[in-house]
């Protein structure tokens, strides 16, 4: 696609309800990445894709938080028994490939999660 | 670890005034350096980037350069317009990993 779509834009959940987040990355980017943004609070990067393979999930806050890469394009951000400290914006990125010199990431606008 | 260290906002300036927002780093080996601008709204933009010492990023009036020797990459415009209104983010990608490092970002409010 043009640009990094994610889904659903804005969910509001229970305490202790699960969700999904997905993500379709730039059609061609192998790399794919999910950060947390919480409210005024930096991005916190919560793990990587290069391909289908994730070798660093020490980014997840918990085992609550978990994330699949299928096909080598779409992901999903899965959090189970969702807790109100998990309300926050949950970003996904891509890349043509990971590191490099000035490899830019591109970002979608983002999945807005508050759980009630 | 690599880090980075933005200033604090919010920065509210009057329209035309002159912008600085410091970003300064910590990184092992030659890390490119980016910011980021996230407008009302919408998701993270790149605005401009520089991949090594000396290097001016620069883009819609925006501009930047990489200092090793300070490790800073701050970045200026000369004039701001209410339109430049968002948050920015500093960051850092070492080419040996994969992650990106960013700064807390820093809120811009321009007056017109």
């Amino acid at each position: 696609g043009a640009g990094v779509s994610q889904s659903p834009s804005n969910k509001v959940t229970e305490k202790g309800k699960d969700v999904e987040l997905r993500c379709d990355p730039i059609s061609g980017h192998t790399a794919l990445y999910w950060y947390r943004q919480s409210l005024g609070q930096g991005l916190e990067f919560l793990i990587y894709f290069q391909g289908n393979s994730a070798p660093d999930k020490s980014g997840l806050p918990s085992d609550r938080f978990s994330a699949e890469r299928t096909g080598g394009s779409v992901s999903t951000l899965t959090i189970q028994r969702t807790q109100q400290e998990d309300s926050a914006v949950y970003l996904c990125a891509s890349s043509q490939s990971f590191g490099g010199a000035g490899n830019t990431i591109y970002f979608g606008e983002g999945s807005w999660l508050t759980v009630v | 670890g690599n880090s980075v260290t933005q200033m604090e906002g919010p920065v509210t300036l009057s329209e035309e005034a002159f912008l600085t927002i410091n970003c300064t780093y910590t990184a092992t080996g030659y890390p490119s350096l980016f910011w980021y601008v996230q407008y009302p709204g919408e998701g993270l933009q790149l605005l401009l980037k520089a991949t090594k010492a000396d290097d001016k990023g620069s883009n819609k009036g925006f501009e930047a350069t990489y200092r090793k020797e300070t490790t800073s990459f701050h970045l200026e415009k000369g004039s701001v317009q209410v339109s430049d209104s968002a948050v920015y983010f500093c960051a850092l990608s070492d080419g040996g990993t994969y992650k990106y490092i960013f700064g807390t970002g820093t809120r811009l409010k321009v007056l017109a």
